[in-house]
């Protein structure tokens, strides 16, 4: 039961290249969450799932785009990145409130990205 | 909307003394959970303790134990006989319909 993983661990961009961060979970869970967690702050949600086939925008959300064609994998793009993307980028997956669960999430390793 | 304040950036405590972190949460949901997450260096994000809005009774996790103040939002964690592997960023958070939203973090220093 390895939880919550994500690939690559570490990466560097320059300004304008495109990547996908993978995130893996072995929990059965439903949902499952990109962040981001800059120098001083906690960390910011991006866009989450609440399922298979959906997703939807969390607080900062720009520059990014996810999807979620099966139920263990969530990934995140960057299709043209910026320095301002410069950041740990953390997966997280939780159970759904409908099964009564008590949402707790379950974070990644994260991946440090630097953009140049 | 959600919103999660720890008003102390950095806190150091004795090693085997207790130590206490604060953090005060505004939200319009009714329903909601409240979280102390640890970050050590190797950036993991470890749950610390979990505390559900309808319950009167403060959680306890060996430890860690929270002091649950509703009406005044306040969501406290307390350290006890603190060790040296204590030391980390630690992250309050509030958890509404799906989104959990962090405070700033504090980091804690354990002093041997």
């Amino acid at each position: 039961n390895a939880g919550v993983t994500q690939t690559p661990k570490f990466r560097v961009l320059k300004t304008g290249q495109s990547m996908t961060l993978l995130c893996a979970q072995d929990m059965n869970h439903e949902y499952m969450y990109w962040y981001r967690q800059d120098p001083g702050m906690g960390l910011r949600l991006i866009h989450y799932s609440v399922g298979e086939g959906t997703t939807a925008k969390g607080e900062v959300p720009d520059g990014y785009n996810v999807s979620r064609l099966k139920k263990q994998n969530f990934l995140l793009g960057l299709e043209s990145a910026a320095p301002s993307q410069t950041s740990v980028y953390f997966c997280a997956s939780s159970y759904s409130r409908l099964a009564g669960s008590t949402d707790t999430q379950y974070f990644g390793p994260g991946t440090r990205l630097t953009v140049l | 909307a959600q919103t999660v304040t720890q008003s102390q950036p950095e806190m150091s405590v004795q090693e085997a003394e207790t130590v206490t972190l604060s953090c005060t949460y505004d939200t319009s949901e009714s329903d909601y959970y409240l979280f102390w997450y640890k970050q050590p260096p190797s950036r993991q994000m470890i749950l610390v303790i979990r505390q559900e809005a309808y319950k009167q009774q403060n959680a306890t996790e060996n430890r860690f134990s929270v002091n649950f103040q509703k009406a005044a939002k306040s969501f406290s964690l307390k350290i006890s006989d603190s060790q040296l592997g204590d030391a980390a960023m630690y992250f309050c958070a509030s958890q509404g319909a799906q989104k959990l939203v962090f405070g700033q973090g504090t980091r804690l220093t354990i002093n041997p």
